[in-house]
């Protein structure tokens, strides 16, 4: 069975540019889930879907972040002015339903914003 | 809302030695708990985790954990660590009400010497 995919692995791009990440999670996954880890802590919840809707959002800066799942699928995260403080791992997972049912966890894309 | 303690950042031991990672969680309500691993250059990846019934778990590589309400943990523990448990370690939680949040402590890097 494949994994949840993620790409690119990483990206280095100056402050106030934009960037967006991908992410194809397991097949039949209905929820998707969006972390962000900062060097030295643990995964922080961005963002949750549920099929194309969005469950929980209530961590995600929505000044610069934006997400999206269209066809309840794919998802793409995109940060919109970058800004130095937003270099980490952006982590996606994906489970087969809400709430306990145990998270896969893609490899992550290391951003590096200068 | 709920929130996780991992009192070590980093855990030196020797092979073949015995291994405890404490893990102390805050919530108001009931809970679930997860103990993830991330092995190096891999993604998250469940180790285990309490639901309900035994408070007692265990993994397939011979840890286990051990849920104590009374005293708000879940702490890890393997009697003879191997070269290859090396990772770091993640203790999460669910409180058993509202958004389902999965929130990670801040991990412990277990550093097994030969």
């Amino acid at each position: 069975e494949a994994g949840v995919a993620q790409s690119p692995r990483y990206k280095i791009i100056e402050k106030r540019q934009s960037v967006a990440f991908w992410c194809n999670p397991i097949s039949g996954h209905a929820t998707l889930y969006w972390y962000q880890q900062i060097l030295g802590q643990g995964p922080k919840l961005l963002i949750q879907f549920q099929n194309n809707g969005v469950v929980d959002d209530s961590q995600l800066p929505k000044d610069r972040f934006s997400a999206e799942r269209l066809k309840g699928v794919d998802s793409t995260l995109k940060i919109q002015p970058a800004k130095l403080e937003d270099s980490a791992v952006y982590l996606c997972a994906s489970s087969l339903g809400p709430g306990i049912d145990t998270q896969y966890f893609g490899p992550g894309t290391r951003l590096t914003v200068l | 809302a709920q929130s996780v303690t991992q009192l070590d950042s980093q855990v030196p031991v020797f092979e073949e030695a015995p291994v405890e990672l404490r893990c102390n969680y805050s919530s108001s309500v009931s809970v679930y708990l997860f103990w993830y691993v991330q092995y190096p250059n891999q993604g998250l990846q469940l180790l285990l985790k309490y639901l309900s019934g035994s408070t007692l778990v265990e993994s397939i590589n011979g840890f286990e954990a051990e849920f104590n309400k009374s005293q708000t943990s879940f702490h890890l523990r393997k009697p003879s660590v191997h070269i290859s448990d090396t990772a770091e370690y993640f203790c999460a939680v669910v409180a058993g009400a509202g958004s389902y949040q999965l929130t990670f402590g801040k991990g412990t890097k277990l550093s097994v010497i030969p």
